[in-house]
């Protein structure tokens, strides 16, 4: 069975850095479209970026360019994204998720982690 | 890009049939027939439920169909099921490889 196993949850501090990671077992990986998405608190799901290891370059939500870095790493099968400077409004439930694309562009997300859970916190 | 503008709130008796717009702009639902729905329970991850405007992936539903008109998509839910009660959540692609998702509606079923 396909599944997408997420890190486990974090504290950080404010102005700090987090690191969350999102194993993929079964599937194809490579060719997958793999997209971060977060969910505040009692809030909405908003897109923060995605990344299709097979190509390398990651594309990045407006609101988060120059803070958020998505990679991954082919040979372990695992995506990340880091998340630096962070504030309390950054305080969320980070899902993973692996979307289809095509020459055209993102589709759909059929595909989730279960989330992890980053607190900021002085 | 803007969030997708959905209503906050919908509800419906079981056995009626309801519908949830999504709202955007010809720079994504305009242009873009790529508009998906999610359902998400509480403290679960969201759920596909429509992709590429109306099209069910494997195992869901038929009473859950997805439709488009201009810079406005649509999801509509016949024969309500206590089940049903959720968030729903609209999404698009936006161009450059970016997404956009809607605010999110919640469902009640009375």
């Amino acid at each position: 069975q396909v599944q997408l196993v997420q890190s486990g949850a974090e504290v950080k501090k404010p102005g700090s850095s987090v690191k969350v990671s999102c194993k993929a077992s079964g599937g194809t990986f490579s060719s997958d479209a793999i997209s971060w998405v977060r969910q505040a608190p009692g809030q909405g799901l908003e897109w923060m970026g995605g990344i299709i290891p097979v190509f390398g370059g990651a594309d990045y939500a407006q609101k988060f360019q120059g803070r958020v870095t998505i990679i991954a790493d082919e040979s372990t099968r695992t995506a990340y994204m880091e998340l630096s400077s962070l504030r309390s409004e950054d305080t969320a439930l980070y899902y993973c998720a692996r979307g289809s694309a095509d020459e055209v562009g993102l589709r759909y997300f059929d595909l989730w982690g279960r989330g992890t859970l980053v607190t900021v916190s002085s | 890009h803007s969030a997708l503008t959905q209503p906050a709130s919908v509800s419906g008796s079981p056995g009626q049939s309801i519908t949830i717009s999504c709202t955007g702009t010809s720079s994504d639902i305009g242009t873009y027939n790529y508009v998906s729905w999610y359902q998400q329970h509480p403290g679960k991850a969201p759920k596909l439920l429509i992709y590429d405007v109306s099209n069910r992936p494997s195992g869901v539903s038929n009473h859950f169909s997805g439709s488009k008109s201009g810079n406005t998509a649509s999801l509509t839910i016949s024969g309500l099921q206590a089940e049903d009660e959720a968030d729903y959540y609209c999404s698009s692609y936006a161009g450059s490889s970016t997404m956009v998702f809607g605010g999110g509606t919640k469902l009640t079923v009375l």
